[in-house]
C-alpha cells in the first residue's frame, strides 16, 4: 500500500515568517498534488507537480518535487493570516489505478 | 457552473438505518470518486467510477455501495449505518483520472453522524 506522510501535523507560525511543510511517499511516483482545506470546507487544488525537479509558485506558496527522494515540499514565504488552513499532499501512480493517496494533512495557523 | 454538488450537507443517522448520499457533477467528467475524511486524518477512497456503468472498490469499501447509471450522478449508499461510518464524505470528479491538467474537483462534503 502506498503511504504518504506529512510533517509537521500541526504548525503555528507568526506572520512574516517562513516555513516548509514536508510530504514523503513510499513508492515510485512522479505525480504529486497539493490541496488546501479551510475549516468545514471542501478541498481546493493548489499545485500539480508531474516531474522530478518540478517547481510551482503561487503567491507566498511554492511547491517542489524530488522524485528520487520521494519528497515534496510546500514552502511558505512571509506568512499571512489568510494562509491559515489545512494542507494536504496526495500521490498517485500508474500502478494504483485512479486512486489518490492523501497525506494526513498539516494544520497551519498563522498568528498575527 | 455548479461543479460537483453533494446533498445533504449534514445528516444524523441511527445505527442500522440506511441512506443515500447524492453526488452530481455538470462538467461531463468521466471519473468520479467517493472519499471519507475522519477527524484529523487524510482522505481515504471508498469507491470510484471511470464511466457510466463501471464502478470499482477503493481502499475502504466495506459497508458501502455505489452505482453509476449516468455520467452526471454517482450516489453512495449506506445500508446498515454503524458508528464507524461517522465521517465527512467528499465526492470528487475528474475528466480523465488523475493527471497533469485534470486534478480532482471536490464537492462541499456531507457530514454524517451515526448514533
Amino acid at each position: 500500500e502506498l503511504k504518504v506522510e506529512q510533517n509537521p501535523l500541526f504548525l503555528s507560525m507568526q506572520e512574516g515568517k517562513n516555513y516548509t511543510i514536508y510530504c514523503n511517499y513510499s513508492t515510485t511516483s512522479d505525480r504529486l498534488y497539493w490541496y488546501r482545506q479551510d475549516p468545514g470546507k471542501s478541498l481546493e487544488s493548489l499545485f500539480v507537480l508531474l516531474s522530478n525537479g518540478a517547481v510551482k509558485q503561487e503567491g507566498r506558496l511554492m511547491a517542489s518535487l524530488d522524485t528520487k527522494a520521494r519528497l515534496s515540499t510546500l514552502h511558505i514565504t512571509a506568512a499571512v493570516h489568510d494562509l491559515s488552513a489545512t494542507y494536504f499532499c496526495a500521490v498517485d501512480t500508474p500502478y494504483t489505478g485512479n486512486q489518490f493517496y492523501f497525506g494526513t494533512g498539516t494544520s497551519l495557523t498563522v498568528i498575527p | 457552473n455548479a461543479g460537483v454538488t453533494q446533498t445533504p450537507k449534514f445528516r444524523i443517522l441511527k445505527i442500522g438505518q440506511s441512506m443515500t448520499l447524492q453526488c452530481t457533477q455538470d462538467m461531463n467528467h468521466n471519473y468520479m470518486y467517493w472519499y471519507r475524511q475522519d477527524p484529523g486524518m487524510g482522505l481515504k477512497l471508498i469507491y470510484y467510477s471511470v464511466g457510466a456503468g463501471i464502478t470499482d472498490k477503493g481502499e475502504v469499501p466495506n459497508g458501502y455501495n455505489v452505482s453509476r447509471s449516468t455520467t452526471e450522478d454517482f450516489p453512495l449508499r449506506l445500508e446498515l449505518a454503524a458508528p464507524s461510518q461517522t465521517s465527512v464524505y467528499f465526492c470528487a470528479s475528474s475528466y480523465e483520472g488523475p493527471g497533469p491538467n485534470y486534478g480532482y474537483t471536490f464537492g462541499s462534503g456531507t457530514r454524517l453522524t451515526v448514533v
